[in-house]
């Protein structure tokens, strides 16, 4: 098993730029979230999906897109970057229950210039 | 809303002294706590976790917690500290209830970084 993988691990961008944060796992968990950390804020949640076709807003999804058209693929889009963006994020999977350990993918770097 | 605090930054220490990492949380209802760690260049990784049952919980490398409801609080120790024990740790809640629609959202505190000199 792969576990959860990320790509790519470091991004630059100029501000308004988009792209898309990949992320899949072939564990096949039902759960799947992205999460960004920054110094001080620990890890905020961004985005989750409880299963393919389902998605919902974490604590900060403002400037961010998902859609999870399959189990194993959960993207993360960025629509038009922001320097307030710049973070690491990770990118999780679990079974779908809460006592479930989330296992975590190795993080992209972003930074928007 | 739930939140997570994490009283200490920064920590530094020497090898094979004790640590002791605290961790408040605010919810009302049932909760389930972690501790994860993440070591220099990795990603983070489950140290141990309480949900039910005996709430001094033990993990992986020697690490305990204990889960005081009275409290709110679910602290992190380990007796003797090596220099591989030098990482961030974080602690996270989230709801014990075990609905499915509801995912597995944890809340994190804002982590601890730990410095073991050798």
């Amino acid at each position: 098993n792969a576990g959860v993988t990320q790509t790519p691990k470091f991004q630059v961008l100029k501000t308004g730029q988009s792209m898309t944060l990949q992320c899949a796992q072939d564990m096949n968990h039902e759960y799947m979230s992205w999460y960004r950390q920054d110094p001080g804020m620990g890890l905020r949640l961004i985005h989750y999906s409880v299963g393919a076709g389902i998605t919902d807003q974490g604590e900060v999804p403002n400037g961010y897109n998902v859609s999870r058209s399959t189990t194993e693929d959960f993207p993360l889009r960025l629509l038009s970057a922001a320097p307030s963006q710049t973070s690491v994020y990770f990118c999780a999977s679990s079974r779908g229950t809460s006592a479930n350990t989330q296992y975590f993918g190795p993080g992209t770097r972003l930074t928007v210039l | 809303a739930q939140s997570v605090s994490q009283h200490n930054h920064h920590v530094i220490l020497s090898e094979a002294a004790s640590l002791e990492l605290g961790c408040n949380y605010s919810y009302g209802g049932t909760v389930n706590l972690f501790w994860y760690v993440q070591y220099p260049g990795q990603h983070l990784q489950l140290l141990l976790k309480y949900f039910s049952g005996d709430p001094l919980v033990k993990g992986i490398k020697g690490f305990e917690a204990e889960f005081i409801k009275s409290k709110f609080s679910f602290n992190l120790r380990k007796p003797s500290v090596q220099w591989s024990d030098t990482a961030e740790y974080f602690c996270a809640v989230n709801s014990g209830a075990m609905i499915k629609a509801a995912g597995n959202k944890l809340t994190f505190g804002g982590g601890t970084r730990v410095l073991v000199k050798p």
